[in-house]
């Protein structure tokens, strides 16, 4: 079984959308939860870490269920820009270990 | 600037000669990783680094070894490579102490034949 878990998409969504991804994480020991970008093949760049209260970036929102094991990220009012992979990632022991989803593929169409 | 650096970008060679990717990070970073990302399998952690000398396995260590005999500098090295090694290897370091965000490096992208 997989430690992180993500639906692959693709997402194709008009701009202005909101759409949301979820990722679910196997081991109830995980410690931080963030999520990544990637854009075509580039190295991946944090787009924010997952808090227990949730936590907001401008238009990204993150959350954390603990008792579900999963997190998820909206992004309200899509921009052309937004068009990436989106990774979930998790850090199983603090410092050591982390886990990445296969990502969610979005396309913001015009 | 601040950034993560790996040599080289682009690599191809044959199976069983040794290399080494460098990657190197001048934000006196603690924390270093390396790892690669294949189609359908997204990001495998292979081998990281908690400070100097200090060197644990990720998900998928078979195959490659790593040193950290300073703090800026975590060469990935590939004894005898194989062709099921052919991959995009990242390295990414953080600042460990007080941050798990990850500044990754351009990728090396190697192919074995």
């Amino acid at each position: 079984r997989k430690e992180v878990e993500q639906d692959p998409g693709p997402f194709n969504v008009p701009e202005g959308a909101t759409v949301a991804f979820n990722c679910t994480y196997s081991n109830s020991a995980s410690q931080s939860f963030f999520w990544y970008r990637q854009d075509c093949r580039k190295e991946p760049k944090l787009l924010m870490s997952v808090y227990s209260s949730g936590n907001e970036d401008g238009r990204f929102t993150a959350q954390l269920n603990r008792a579900s094991q999963y997190i998820s990220l909206l992004i309200r009012d899509s921009k052309l820009s937004d068009s990436a992979t989106y990774l979930c990632v998790v850090n199983i022991k603090r410092g050591g270990q982390f886990y990445f989803g296969t990502g969610t593929s979005l396309t913001v169409i015009p | 600037e601040a950034q993560v650096t790996q040599n080289p970008r682009y690599l191809i060679t044959v199976t069983g000669k040794k290399l080494t990717v460098t990657c190197s990070q001048n934000m006196n970073h603690e924390y270093m990783s390396w790892y690669r990302q294949d189609p359908g399998l997204g990001l495998r952690q292979i081998y990281y680094s908690m400070n100097v000398e200090v060197t644990d396995k990720g998900d998928v260590p078979e195959g490659y070894k790593v040193s950290r005999k300073e703090k800026r500098n975590f060469p990935l090295i590939l004894e005898s490579p194989s062709p099921n090694q052919t991959s995009l290897y990242f390295c990414a370091s953080s600042l460990y102490r007080d941050s798990y965000e990850q500044y990754f490096g351009p990728g090396t992208r190697l192919t074995v034949t």
